[in-house]
């Protein structure tokens, strides 16, 4: 079964950081993998995904993730944060495009002026 | 881009009433739907699967009798929570796919309370 992890449930970093957002999964194929973003009490919204080719994808909002098969990582990266990405972050997994996600438990990103 | 519309985006019932939330697929095809609940500073967990024209795949622990699913059309997909109770209250959100392959699109969630 599918499965992932987002070990730091709440992140706090200065606005102008970098920050780096860990997701670990376990799927015994190859994987489709994907980072969505939520405000409070809104939807989600893609912020980026990877399904195989280059494992650095650049996303929206100046986000990229790198995925890598040897540590079944996607961390997701930012190199300067600004005070409107303060959300939470979800990392997901599914098996096939279009197709039902296992997601993560989700991490807290504050961003503090 | 392609855009889900779910409705209503909050809800407030009493207990013991039941309650229907609606997910359209504005501009495309929606040949599949999954329903996600969101508890309280929580991830979101799969409900149930829905294909057009054809019954849910509920995920192990949702109670079907509990929580209707009908997708009826390839741009409706409804999910009907019946005597509802506070432990249902909770965000409710749908994502819409034409088919494997495709993208995952979301609507932007129920917020449902029960009293």
């Amino acid at each position: 079964a599918q499965s992932v992890t987002q070990p730091d449930i709440h992140i706090t970093v200065s606005e102008g950081a970098s920050l780096e957002l860990r997701c670990n999964y376990s799927y015994g194929a190859t994987p489709y993998l994907f980072w969505y973003v939520q405000s409070p009490g809104q939807g989600l919204q893609l912020l980026l995904k990877y399904f195989s080719g280059d494992t650095l994808v650049q996303g929206i909002k100046g986000f990229e993730a790198e995925f890598k098969r040897s540590q079944s990582s996607f961390n997701l990266r930012k190199p300067s944060v600004h005070w409107s990405d303060a959300a939470e972050y979800f990392c997901a997994v599914a098996q096939e495009y279009g197709n039902k996600l296992v997601f993560g438990a989700g991490t807290i990103l504050r961003v503090k002026s | 881009g392609a855009v889900v519309s779910q409705h209503p985006s909050w809800v407030i019932c009493k207990s013991g009433t039941s309650v229907k939330i609606e997910c359209r697929s504005l501009d495309f095809q929606a040949t599949t739907m999954f329903w996600y609940r969101q508890f309280p500073k929580q991830s979101l967990m799969l409900m149930a699967t829905s294909n057009e024209g054809s019954k849910a795949t509920y995920e192990q622990g949702v109670e079907k009798d509990k929580f209707l699913i009908n997708h009826a059309s390839l741009t409706l997909s409804t999910l009907t929570v019946t005597s509802a109770h506070p432990e249902d209250s909770s965000f409710y959100i749908c994502s819409a796919s034409s088919g494997a392959g495709s993208p995952l699109h979301f609507g932007n969630g129920t917020r449902l309370t029960v009293t």
